[in-house]
């Protein structure tokens, strides 16, 4: 079945430093990958995804490549704010299945 | 309504009591979803509604656990008899059409509803 292992948290950052949240998945056919966030007291929403081997997806200075090779979807921002503080969740949806298969979860907090 | 609602955002209930969640979708929104989140688990889907329909309730843990949808829009979900295991945050989702990863269909989530079993 699908799956989706992503590093455990939680994960302190300063102001303006370099963030990676690592992704890996097993899943059979060609999956969608999608990064959620979940700010603290609102619902997840969709961040970015990529949709085929080799995409990157990118939103609010986040960006993930589709990495089919090594089952990756490693979530990367060049500079992180405090408001970045939240929840970040990998997942992967198996072509038209309606179905969202996430991973655990890693809390990020940037402190100023 | 401007997102998806869900009602009561935390309930701690007695073992073996019977709870239900609410969950109301973004207006015009036909496909409803439910997932689970346990503690340092990941989410895990639960079931899904077409209209009022639930083709798939694969993800239902036991026969304790079930839900339903009404004229298209309002889910409640029920848990009978309570266990400690059943605590969790229970998240409601909903799109406009069903919801397939390789399409630009978008997925709207609730802030979940914390249930703790005592």
């Amino acid at each position: 079945g699908n799956s989706v292992t992503q590093m455990e948290g939680p994960v302190t950052l300063s102001e303006e430093a370099f963030l990676t949240i690592n992704c890996t998945y097993t899943a059979t056919g060609y999956p969608s990958l999608f990064w959620y966030v979940q700010y603290p007291g609102e619902g997840l929403q969709l961040l970015l995804k990529a949709t085929k081997a080799d995409d990157k997806g990118s939103n609010k200075g986040f960006e993930a490549t589709y990495r089919k090779e090594t089952t990756s979807f490693h979530l990367e921002k060049g500079s992180v704010q405090v408001s970045d503080s939240a929840v970040y969740f990998c997942a992967l949806s198996g072509g038209s299945n309606y179905k969202l298969t996430f991973g655990k979860g890693t809390l990020l907090t940037v402190n100023p | 309504g401007a997102g998806v609602s869900q009602s009561p955002s935390n309930k701690v209930t007695e073992k073996g009591k019977d709870v239900e969640l609410r969950c109301d979708p973004i207006s015009g929104h036909t496909a409803l979803y439910w997932y689970r989140q346990s503690l340092g688990q990941g989410l895990e889907f639960l079931i899904y509604f077409q209209g009022n329909s639930a083709p798939d309730k694969s993800g239902l843990p036991s026969d304790r656990f079930s839900a339903e949808r009404t004229g298209g829009s309002v889910s409640t979900l029920t848990i009978q008899r309570t266990q400690q295991e059943d605590s969790a945050v229970y998240l409601c989702a909903s799109s406009r059409k069903i919801y397939a990863g390789g399409t630009n269909e978008k997925l709207f989530f609730g802030s979940g509803t914390q249930l703790s079993v005592l």
